[in-house]
């Protein structure tokens, strides 16, 4: 079976700050990875996914993730942290083996102080 | 392009009451099509996924049940609602296995 782990709850950085969302899978098949932001009552964002291509992820609002196998891990990142970017998120696994199920993690509410 | 449409937006009900929460998408055929719910503190739980009209999956036991009676439509159903039901329920869609999920904008549901 395929999980997600999403250490801490909750991240308060300071604007302009470095942020880190950290993500841990673990599947026995090669794992399809998505990060996703939720703003208070409305539904979830794709941010970015890792599909077996590139290792290093690019995705919308300056954030960017890196796959890697050898951890297992598929952290979340942007230099810069700002205002606008407080939200849950979250880390998210399938692969081909999953019959189409998605499991999600349980996220992470990223606060940011002026 | 595809949308999903997911209603209603916020529900009270009784306890013991019936539920009924409906999911369309547009613009996309034969979609995979998923039930989650989320309560507070707890993530996103998978409540049921449909790869095909009439193919339900449950994932966890419960008071629920989904129904998929068209290829673009998904149902989350209860006969009689508990306290315990209350939560976000999204639904979402993807267009098949290895790919991200889109999903509505969710459905606040309160039972008291």
């Amino acid at each position: 079976a395929q999980s997600v782990t999403q250490l801490g709850s909750h991240v308060s950085v300071s604007e302009g700050a470095l942020v880190l969302l950290r993500c841990n899978y673990s599947s026995s098949v090669p794992p399809y990875l998505f990060w996703y932001v939720q703003y208070p009552n409305q539904g979830l964002q794709l941010l970015l996914k890792y599909t077996s291509a590139a290792t290093l992820v690019k995705g919308i609002n300056g954030f960017e993730a890196e796959f890697k196998k050898s951890e297992t891990s598929f952290h979340l990142t942007k230099p810069s942290a700002h205002m606008s970017d407080a939200a849950e998120y979250f880390c998210a696994v399938t692969s081909y083996s999953s019959a189409s199920k998605i499991i999600f993690g349980s996220g992470t509410r990223l606060s940011i102080r002026p | 392009s595809q949308t999903i449409h997911q209603w209603p937006a916020t529900l009270v009900q009784p306890v013991g009451s019936p539920l009924s929460l409906e999911c369309t998408v547009e613009g996309t055929s034969n979609p995979n099509l998923y039930w989650y719910r989320q309560a507070a503190g707890r993530g996103l739980q998978l409540l049921f996924y449909s790869v095909g009209i009439g193919q339900i999956s449950s994932e966890v036991p419960q008071n629920l049940s989904a129904s998929r009676p068209q290829d673009r439509q998904f149902i989350l159903s209860s006969k009689k609602l508990l306290l315990s039901d209350s939560g976000f329920y999204l639904c979402a869609w993807s267009v098949g296995v290895g790919t991200e999920a889109f999903f509505g904008q969710g459905t606040r549901l309160t039972v008291v």
